[in-house]
């Protein structure tokens, strides 16, 4: 069975915290794939990041930085010096042929 | 760059009405796919579509049907609609299959009275 958790239902942080979002998955799957998307309150679903199951490199964009490790399957996603337009909530998934399972999401709310 | 087009972008109907959603995937991108999201929720999937062919079902309701279309749109059709039927319906499209990076419409929300 494919089941990804976010046992991280909501954050709050104070503007220029970094912030570390964490995602479990499961999957019997050797080929399989992982993302991030951002979800702002006007409600789109924004990509952030792909990762395929054989590349565990970590990856950096800007202020936004992913661990994938295959050894705890998990997938984290961590802001550095988070800002109020940070303020969403974000979903980890996992993906495979056609199906893509979402996390239940993590709510984020960066204060000024 | 062009994106993923959904319409209409709200949508509200009574209950046992019916609704159609449309979906526009980026230009080339063969594979369709829609979810649902009801409030709190995590977008659930429902069905998709390969090259015009049904490729994938999920949790979709038998009172839902959805079809692609030779120009590569598709549309989502929901009959004897319910009050749980209320929610965020995307749209996403992607370039060849197994998964590939799928990209997301702005969403339609349906809201049934």
């Amino acid at each position: 069975a494919q089941k990804v958790t976010q046992a991280q239902t909501e954050i709050s942080v104070v503007e220029k915290e970094d912030v570390t979002l964490d995602c479990v998955y499961e999957t019997r799957d050797t080929t399989y794939y992982l993302f991030w998307y951002k979800q702002p309150p006007s409600g789109e679903l924004v990509f952030l990041i792909r990762r395929n199951s054989f590349d565990e490199q970590n990856e950096i964009s800007g202020r936004y930085s992913w661990n994938f490790q295959k050894s705890t399957s998990s997938f984290n996603f961590t802001i550095t010096a988070s800002q109020v337009v940070d303020s969403a909530v974000y979903f980890c998934a996992l993906g495979r042929n056609n199906d893509m399972r979402f996390g239940a999401g993590t709510r984020l709310t960066v204060k000024p | 760059a062009a994106g993923v087009i959904q319409s209409p972008r709200h949508l509200i109907k009574e209950k046992r009405e019916t609704a159609t959603l449309k979906c526009y995937p980026i230009p080339r991108h063969d594979t369709v796919y829609w979810y649902q999201q009801g409030p709190g929720q995590d977008p659930q999937f429902l069905i998709s579509f390969y090259e015009k062919m049904q490729s994938d079902k999920g949790s979709i309701p038998d009172r839902f049907s959805a079809q692609q279309f030779s120009d590569y749109h598709s549309e989502l059709n929901m009959s004897s609609l319910e009050l749980g039927d209320s929610a965020l319906y995307f749209c996403a499209s992607s370039l060849g299959q197994p998964t590939g990076e799928l990209f997301f419409g702005e969403g339609s929300r349906l809201t049934v009275l």
